[in-house]
């Protein structure tokens, strides 16, 4: 069974720095690109960032790009965003999602971290 | 703002057939596949549909997706209380280089 926990969401200040962790079982962990997905409260979806299955190549949304850094430790299934120049309109439930072979799908996601950006 | 529109909300009695629409350009729904998420409430999304029309397993035959120029359409049919939730419609965009989901339709049933 294909399981995703996200881990290390909290309340940080504006400017400030968090790294969310995720970790995978369930599946072969270096075979799959894996993506960071987040909801502002009370919105919808929006896409934040893409990693391939061999870490080698990453992909940002504009609103992050310079920011956020995807990186995956393979050896440990884990995947992680490290988070800087933190903003208000950052705060967001972040999920952590599995991709499918060859496809921006999506085909399992986790239950999501609360990141707060406040002062 | 969401680069797909979907309707905000939509709502149906037990049993009946409910569609929720999703709109965009030809640089996404034109040029892609689309997919479309259930979320229900206090939960992450799950995969409902794939390439267009395609149900993972485990997914009922209730639900169905179509796609026609740059608009895609999901349907429920048999509609059921556990159906209660949020529908999301997304799709790889060409000029953004990046996937872009729909604003969400809220689903309620009577």
């Amino acid at each position: 069974e294909v399981q995703l926990l996200e881990s290390g969401g909290g309340l940080v200040q504006p400017g400030g720095s968090l790294r969310l962790s995720c970790a995978a079982s369930g599946f072969t962990f270096t075979n799959y690109a894996m993506s960071w997905v987040r909801q502002a409260p009370g919105k919808g979806l929006e896409w934040v960032s893409t990693i391939t299955g061999s870490g080698d190549t990453t992909y940002y949304a504009d609103s992050v790009k310079g920011r956020f850094t995807i990186f995956r430790g393979n050896s440990m299934n884990a995947l992680y965003l490290q988070m800087n120049s933190l903003r208000a309109e950052d705060t967001a439930v972040y999920y952590c999602a599995k991709g499918m072979v060859g496809s921006t799908t999506f085909d399992y996601w986790g239950q999501g971290t609360l990141v707060t950006v406040s002062s | 703002q969401s680069v797909l529109t979907q309707p905000p909300s939509a709502s149906g009695t037990p049993g009946q057939r409910v569609t929720i629409t999703c709109s965009g350009t030809i640089s996404n729904i034109g040029s892609n596949t689309v997919n479309w998420y259930q979320q229900l409430p206090g939960t992450g999304p799950k995969l409902l549909i794939y390439s267009n029309n395609q149900r993972p397993s485990g997914v009922p035959d209730r639900f169905s997706g179509s796609k026609s120029g740059t608009s895609a359409s999901l349907a429920i049919s048999g509609l059921q209380s556990e159906d209660e939730a949020d529908y999301h419609c997304a799709a790889w965009d060409d000029s953004l280089n990046g996937v872009i989901f729909g604003g969400g339709t809220k689903l309620t049933v009577l």
